[in-house]
């Protein structure tokens, strides 16, 4: 069983509609990140939180660590959204494990 | 700040040669990570260093992988002898911690390597 699953594994949305994607692990960390990996393969860290919620734009990131979940929240979407979100989670070691990835497209 | 730098940005090399790929970290962070993403396996820890010192091995596949960080501004991956399993895209990055608690803030992609072995 994957420590760190991802949902949806794709998703297909029309320009402005609210997207969200799911992060369920399995044991105690110390921070979640939400990462976004464009079709040019390059890495950005948009979100590292531990507690709560956090926006940045169009984007909001939230966790409950009772239940071991994460979501990450696109408002208004956009076609320039489209990418692979990455949800990883890092323990007390400072290591980090990776999910799967949304590949989520945005159509106009 | 330049971000973190990586080279080659492509690598194509025959099986059985030696690949040497190399990350400059952004100037002040602590902690350096190599990564490896396939399509197979997604993205993948291999190693980590924090001040130059390797903490955590144990993702690095086998002994055909090696890393070393030199200083604070140069770390290498090195696989010898390639094989065509070892195609991939090879990631560095870096952050920086906390000098209270050593937890690390976000980390900072380089570009990755693109290596593919034939």
């Amino acid at each position: 069983k994957n420590e760190v699953e991802q949902s949806p594994q794709n998703l297909t949305a029309q320009e402005g509609e609210f997207i969200t994607i799911n992060c369920s692990y399995s044991v105690g960390i110390s921070a979640l990140h939400w990462l976004q990996q464009h079709p040019g393969g390059g890495i950005v860290s948009l979100f590292m939180l531990s507690s709560g919620k956090k926006k940045h734009g169009r984007l909001i990131a939230t966790i409950n660590i009772q239940e071991k979940h994460s979501s990450l929240h696109i408002t208004a979407s956009h076609p320039r959204d489209s990418a692979v979100y990455i949800c990883a989670v890092r323990f007390a070691t400072n290591k980090l494990i990776f999910g799967t990835g949304t590949l989520l497209a945005v159509q106009p | 700040d330049a971000g973190v730098i990586q080279s080659p940005r492509h690598e194509v090399t025959e099986m059985g040669q030696e690949v040497t790929l190399r990350c400059k970290p952004i100037s002040g962070h602590d902690y350096l990570f190599w990564y490896r993403q396939t399509m197979m396996r997604g993205l993948e820890l291999l190693i980590y260093f924090n001040n130059n010192v390797p903490i955590d091995d144990s993702g690095m596949p086998e002994d055909r992988f090696s890393a070393k960080m030199p200083n604070a501004s140069f770390s290498t991956l090195k696989i010898q002898p390639s094989e065509p399993r070892d195609s991939a895209v090879y990631f560095c990055a870096s952050s920086l911690s906390s000098l209270g608690t050593g937890l690390q803030y976000e980390q900072y992609f380089g570009p990755g390597t693109r290596l593919t072995v034939t």
